[in-house]
């Protein structure tokens, strides 16, 4: 089964500042890929970002990044110069092999402040 | 905008009601997944389809039974409503049934709110 762990319950973060979110995954796939969504208190699922398992470089997307270290089994979403719009629920997801769901983490709250 | 419509936005009924939340994926896209996120089990998958097919099914209850048409669009029906059924629920589209190679990734529309009192 796979498993996604989130265990930053709250981030706090000033304006301008960089901000890394944490995830580990545990999975015996062989290839998966690796998420991160964003949810404002509005509601909706903003997709970030996507890495591969087999991707050798990290994926980046704007002022986000994501911090793949396949050895460890962690995916860790760095988010540069924060903004006061940055401040949301993120969430860490994986799917396994076939793309067939999304397995996510119980989410961090991000806060940014002036 | 994701492109991913859902209606309706909210929805408030009583205890043993039934009722039909639907989906409309981006255009060209012929998967669509279904999600629950309550506040006790976060964001759980609850059942794919695949034009028209169930591909795959993840902690979706008996009473829950969803569908996809030929115009692709997907509906979600939710019978002998409980308490623990208000949740979020999302749906979500993405272009195939998943290949590494397309970075497949998966839109996920506004959700519809139900509240069961």
């Amino acid at each position: 089964a796979q498993k996604i762990t989130q265990t930053q319950p709250g981030m706090f973060v000033q304006e301008k500042e960089a901000v890394t979110l944490d995830c580990t995954y545990d999975t015996s796939d062989p290839s998966y890929g690796l998420f991160w969504y964003k949810q404002p208190s509005s509601g909706e699922m903003i997709f970030l970002i996507y890495q591969g398992s087999y991707d050798q470089q990290n994926a980046t997307e704007g002022r986000y990044s994501l911090n793949f270290q396949k050895a460890r089994k962690s995916a860790n979403l760095v988010i540069s110069a924060s903004q006061l719009g940055d401040s949301a629920m993120y969430f860490c997801a994986m799917s396994p092999t076939g793309f067939q769901k999304l397995v996510f983490g119980t989410g961090t709250r991000l806060l940014v402040s002036p | 905008d994701s492109g991913v419509t859902q209606t309706p936005k909210h929805l408030i009924t009583a205890t043993g009601q039934r009722v039909t939340l639907r989906c409309s994926p981006r255009s060209g896209d012929l998967s669509v997944y279904w999600y629950q996120q309550s506040l006790d089990q976060g964001l759980q998958f609850l059942i794919q389809y695949y034009n028209g097919e169930e591909r795959a099914k993840g902690n979706i209850l008996e009473r829950f039974s969803a569908q996809q048409f030929p115009d692709l669009h997907s509906e979600l029906n939710l019978s002998s409503l409980e308490l623990g059924d208000s949740a979020l629920y999302f749906c979500a589209s993405a272009a195939g049934i998943g290949s590494f190679e397309l970075n497949n990734e998966q839109f996920f529309g506004p959700g519809t709110r139900l509240t069961v009192l």
